[in-house]
């Protein structure tokens, strides 16, 4: 089966550093990814991990741990415009085709 | 622009009435996919198809078809629509050169 867990909610201070943890327990793992979305619109790809380690692209880094099952997703340097949800997702399948995602943690940014 | 296309952004219907949602990706990608996201749920998979003529079911396919005849368009159809299926509905694509996946914008469905 699959199950893939997020806080629900978080807050932070505009400026702060934020860290965004998710669990799984997929089958036939071939990535992790983290996703924003703003309410009511579609989901932006933020970051991809399929090997163990840190990925940093700018203001955000994520890091995946394989054999724990651990991903988070590091937010620098907080901005008003970082409140949305985060979506963490473990791709899975023989081709990689399915997306399976976490219920998201929704992250409030406050002056 | 690379982008996917899902229309109507915006849709209030009645139960049973027939509907199509569609859906279509202009970056040649192989695998489409449509989910649906209520509160505290996520998102959702419906259905997915990995190329032309192939399609398989998701988590929570009951009262959905598509089809997938163009590589492009993956339509979802809700035959006989209930209101347990008001929901927010994306369609993404994605392809197996590249490691994500591409959202439409959306559509907001209603069924009274």
């Amino acid at each position: 089966g699959q199950n893939i867990d997020q806080p629900t909610e978080m807050t932070a201070t505009e400026g702060a550093i934020v860290q965004i943890n998710c669990t799984y327990q997929t089958s036939g793992f071939n990535g992790l990814f983290w996703y924003q979305q703003h309410a009511g619109e579609a989901p932006t790809f933020l970051s991809y991990n399929v090997l163990d380690g840190l990925e940093e692209k700018g203001r955000f880094s994520s890091f995946l741990s394989r054999s724990k099952g651990y991903s988070y997703l590091l937010l620098k340097e907080l901005q008003m415009k970082d409140s949305a949800s985060y979506l963490c997702a473990v791709r899975e399948g023989n081709y990689g085709q399915n997306f399976v995602f976490g219920p998201g943690t929704r992250l409030s940014v406050l002056p | 622009e690379a982008q996917v296309t899902q229309n109507p952004r915006y849709l209030i219907t009645v139960t049973g009435k027939k509907l199509t949602v569609t859906c279509s990706q202009n970056m040649n990608h192989e695998y489409m996919s449509w989910y649906r996201q209520d509160p505290g749920l996520g998102l959702r998979q419906i259905y997915y198809s990995m190329n032309v003529e192939v399609t398989d079911k998701g988590d929570v396919p009951e009262g959905y078809k598509v089809s997938r005849k163009e590589k492009r368009n993956f339509p979802l159809i809700l035959e006989s629509p209930s209101p347990n299926q008001t929901s927010l509905y994306f369609c993404a694509s994605s392809s197996l050169g590249q490691p994500e996946a591409f959202f439409g914008q959306g559509t907001r469905l209603t069924v009274v």
